[in-house]
């Protein structure tokens, strides 16, 4: 089975610009959370979304924003590109809605997609 | 606000030698907690995690953590680690039934030599 695949996976972008950033769940995985890692820091929490409605936001400025489609897949976008928004950006999908410690409820992630703001 | 701290930010280690890797976390009320690995040019996969019970917790690849309620702590062991074991740790904790998000610890990069 395929894991989460995100897309592009490498991206060079100038301040100011727009992104959008891809990401496909598991198969069946109905909940899709992203998350940012800067350079030397652990992942931070952006934003999960479940059954195309937001259930949750992280401390992030409104110029990032994401939706997810009926296929669960999802996209982020960033607007008007700052030098600090450079980070590896990480799609995470799960089943349900919470983190449980039933086994066949856990978060995967997908590789990431790597933002270079210039 | 939750937050997790992972004071080691690299560990170097030889082949053979006992690891534990620390990882404290803030935050009065129930947590559950979990441990990451991302080798490198690959994703973050689970190592082990604790909701409750036992707070003895075995996980992948031969690694265990300990859960220590008085002292807010989770840290990661290995009684003998591989060069393979090279990588970079994450902790993290999930404030227990309300915050589905993790918050993640800065992480400590591991280097185990041959």
């Amino acid at each position: 089975d395929a894991g989460v695949t995100q897309s592009p996976t490498h991206l060079i972008k100038t301040r100011g610009q727009h992104v959008t950033l891809r990401c496909s769940p598991i198969s069946g995985h109905k909940s899709v959370s992203w998350y940012q890692q800067v350079l030397g820091q652990g992942p931070q929490f952006i934003f999960q979304y479940y059954e195309k409605e937001e259930r949750g936001r992280g401390n992030f400025p409104d110029r990032f924003s994401a939706r997810q489609f009926p296929n669960y897949s999802s996209e982020l976008n960033v607007n008007a590109l700052l030098l600090g928004d450079s980070a590896l950006y990480l799609c995470a999908s799960s089943f349900s809605l919470s983190i449980t410690g039933h086994s066949g409820n856990t978060i995967y992630f997908g590789e990431g997609s790597w933002l270079t703001v210039v | 606000a939750q937050s997790v701290s992972q004071h080691n930010h690299h560990v170097i280690l030889s082949e053979a030698a006992s690891l534990e890797l620390g990882c404290n976390y803030s935050y009065g009320g129930t947590v559950n907690l979990f441990w990451y690995v991302q080798y490198p040019g690959q994703h973050l996969q689970l190592l082990l995690k604790y909701f409750s019970g036992d707070p003895l917790v075995k996980g992948i690849k031969g690694f265990e953590a300990e859960f220590i309620k008085s002292k807010f702590s989770f840290n990661l062991r290995k009684p003998s680690v591989q060069w393979s074991d090279t990588a970079e740790y994450f902790c993290a904790v999930k404030v227990s039934g309300s915050a589905r998000q993790l918050t993640f610890g800065s992480g400590t990069q591991l280097t185990v030599l041959p």
